[in-house]
């Protein structure tokens, strides 16, 4: 299994509140991704990377930013949560163009 | 800009058969890659099986195998010898030669199997 650790693994919080998921990765893969999950939309992309600092959108990036100081971390975050950012969140890496993307274990987070 | 369906929400399968989940996307691309993955309850996502565009060769991994049919933008997966192991979500998954790598996903088909 590719070394991808999610944290946290469950979190609630208020609506306005701020939250950062952090993805970590031990395969110094170059490219990292953040997806979330909802019923009925399988997966859709908020975030990726492409190297430390470099940064772009996804189809569903707003509400959300990101950072990439270093190869193995990638930080998500909600400025101000709201009840539609309630979801399961992703992080995937992958090494090189083109090749498949590996998951990590997924946040459940639940914004009341 | 690229759509990935899937229209089966689910699926049931018996014990040791076979059984064909359906994938259809609508592209402008000629050259893009296709993956299945498979979503067990414990929610992590597991990649299957991959396909690259410009090969005409079917992929298959084990039991699994796939029927990509470029010219009508489909892209079935089928499992033999089905196993209770193997009921799970179901996603397929778009992923072009540019855009920054992203996957575009499949609203996915729930698979059960029966013992």
């Amino acid at each position: 299994d590719a070394g991808i650790t999610q944290s946290p693994r469950h979190k609630v919080t208020e609506t306005g509140t701020p939250v950062t998921l952090r993805c970590h990765q031990t395969e110094n893969h170059r490219y990292m991704y953040w997806y979330r999950q909802d019923p009925g939309h399988g997966l859709r992309l908020i975030h990726y990377s492409y190297g430390v600092k470099d940064t772009d959108k996804g189809e569903v990036s707003d509400g959300y930013s990101v950072s990439r100081s270093k190869t193995e971390d990638f930080l998500l975050t909600l400025e101000s949560a709201t009840s539609s950012q309630t979801s399961v969140y992703f992080c995937a890496i992958s090494e090189i163009w083109g090749a498949e993307q590996y998951f990590g274990p997924g946040t459940r987070l639940t914004v009341t | 800009a690229q759509t990935v369906t899937q229209s089966q929400p689910e699926m049931s399968v018996q014990e040791a058969e076979t059984v064909t989940l359906s994938c259809t996307y609508d592209t402008s691309e000629s050259d893009y890659y296709l993956f299945w993955y498979k979503q067990p309850p414990s929610r992590q996502m597991i990649l299957v099986i991959r396909q690259e565009a410009y090969k005409q060769q079917n992929a298959t991994e084990n039991r699994f195998s796939v029927n990509f049919q470029k010219a009508a933008k489909s892209f079935s997966l089928k499992i033999s010898d089905s196993q209770l192991g193997d009921a799970a979500m179901y996603f397929c998954a778009y992923r072009s030669t540019n855009q920054g790598g992203k996957l575009i996903f499949g609203q996915g088909t729930e698979l059960s199997v029966k013992p």
